[in-house]
């Protein structure tokens, strides 16, 4: 069973303006990840969150975790047409491998 | 650093043939995995192993599916005999250690079609 759910399944933005992406999950976990995936390539990790961590930041990506509501949020400022992409949380809970959510289609209109 | 290498990129054979996915991962990564890709069911772990052992193929959809790691630098991921309905993108991923939280490292995927 999938324990990340992105939502929205689908964003459509024009270009210089931020990105939201939600991720909410079930169970308690020790860490949550979110990759990208251009169109026809594998999985790229972008950024990883530890469950003792609240927020973080990397570049123009910001990532907050608020584990009382089991949910993640990835915020992509000044989006550019290059971020077009899929967006997947990813968690990991006790000592199982990550898991994966179905991901968010990006699409930064320029 | 040439990262996960999988081959072959692109697979089309008939329903009925054996298709053998082949996987590389970073040197010094002792965990890999195995994923299926398809619209439909998202992103699928069929298989993932630790220091070349299986750890847990719960997610092999069937006995059809045979994974393999004989050393520390390849997998193989075997179909026999396939089926349309396997059509998707195999991908294989690689990490310093599979269950530890780290970061996982994907290769470029198998597109596989079969007729």
């Amino acid at each position: 069973s999938q324990q990340g759910e992105e939502d929205p399944q689908a964003l459509s933005i024009q270009e210089g303006e931020n990105a939201t992406m939600n991720c909410s999950y079930k169970t308690s976990i020790n860490n949550l990840q979110w990759y990208r995936q251009n169109s026809g390539r594998g999985l790229v990790h972008l950024i990883l969150i530890r469950s003792n961590e609240r927020e973080k930041h990397s570049g123009r990506l910001r990532v907050t975790l608020d584990t009382s509501k089991k949910s993640s949020s990835l915020l992509i400022t000044a989006s550019r047409a290059a971020d077009t992409a899929s967006y997947f949380c990813a968690t990991v809970s006790g000592n199982t491998p990550l898991v994966f959510g179905k991901g968010t289609r990006l699409s930064v209109i320029a | 650093d040439a990262g996960v290498i999988q081959s072959p990129r692109h697979e089309v054979t008939e329903m009925g043939q054996e298709v053998t996915l082949r996987c590389k991962p970073i040197s010094g990564h002792n965990s890999l995995f195995w994923y299926r890709q398809t619209m439909m069911r998202g992103l699928e772990l069929l298989i993932y192993f630790n220091n070349n052992v299986p750890i847990d193929d719960s997610g092999m959809p069937e006995d059809r599916f045979s994974a393999k790691m004989p050393n520390a630098s390849f997998s193989t991921l075997k179909i026999q005999p396939s089926e349309p309905r396997d059509s998707a993108v195999y991908f294989c991923a690689s990490s310093l250690d599979g269950t530890s939280g780290r970061f996982q490292y994907f290769g470029p995927g198998t597109r596989l079609l079969v007729l």
